[in-house]
């Protein structure tokens, strides 16, 4: 049963850069069959896809922060990350990490998601 | 961009009874491409439906998914205490994937 777990800071200054890891245990971030995203959750702005990448490297990632965003695969460490720039109070919110179905499975959907980890953009 | 709209915001049910979510796209989405989650306080979204229809492993046969178009539809047939919670729908079809605002789901 693959799970999935955030790690990273809580807390962030306004202007500066947010990077979360996501562990993958009991499967493999090296497969064709599926792909890793990052979702956000906040008040204000609901459940928000921020991104997916695959196994190649290859990102798909959501227009309204595609300027501030990367993605990386850490294959021997079974780990995938997020960066963000250029971080605001907006970017407050709770950070998710998921599974994502790839085309071989007629779809992409998300699952299973990490717990989830908060993070405060603040001075 | 897809935007997904829910209906009700809010849902009272007894347990026992019938809920049925709406989510409506603005858009054509096709079935293929839409899921439906369950999020209880504190925890994450848990997947229930994909393809419009299909349970995800462990999820008891009292949830059904339907719909076409851009019209879709979650209902759970006698409601356990265990199924109060938010639903959200989500389409992936196109680029930026995207959530509906979500229906509470509350004891009546």
């Amino acid at each position: 049963q693959t799970q999935l777990q955030e790690s990273g800071p809580g807390l962030v200054k306004p202007s500066e850069t947010l990077s979360l890891t996501c562990t993958v245990s009991g499967g493999t971030v090296s497969s064709s069959t599926y792909y890793w995203a990052w979702i956000r959750q906040s008040p204000g702005r609901g459940l928000e896809w921020i991104g997916t990448i695959e196994d190649s490297g290859s990102t798909s990632l959501n227009p309204s922060l595609q300027s501030r965003v990367s993605m990386s695969v850490d294959r021997p460490k079974n780990q995938f990350s997020l960066t963000l720039r250029s971080v605001t109070a907006a970017d407050t919110a709770v950070y998710y990490c998921a599974r994502q179905a790839g085309e071989a499975l007629g779809g992409y959907w998300l699952d299973p998601w990490g717990q989830g980890t908060p993070v405060t953009v603040s001075s | 961009e897809i935007v997904l709209t829910q209906s009700p915001g809010t849902l009272s049910l007894s347990p026992g009874g019938r809920a049925s979510v709406s989510c409506r796209a603005s858009q054509i989405v096709s079935s293929r491409y839409l899921a439906w989650y369950q999020q209880k306080p504190g925890q994450a979204p848990r997947l229930v439906i994909f393809g419009a229809s299909w349970r995800a492993s462990g999820i008891p046969d009292r949830f059904s998914g339907s719909g076409s178009g851009t019209d879709f539809t979650l209902t759970i047939s006698r409601l356990e205490p265990e199924d109060f919670a938010v639903y959200y729908c989500q389409q992936y079809a196109s680029s930026p994937y995207t959530f509906g605002q979500g229906t509470k789901l509350e004891i009546k």
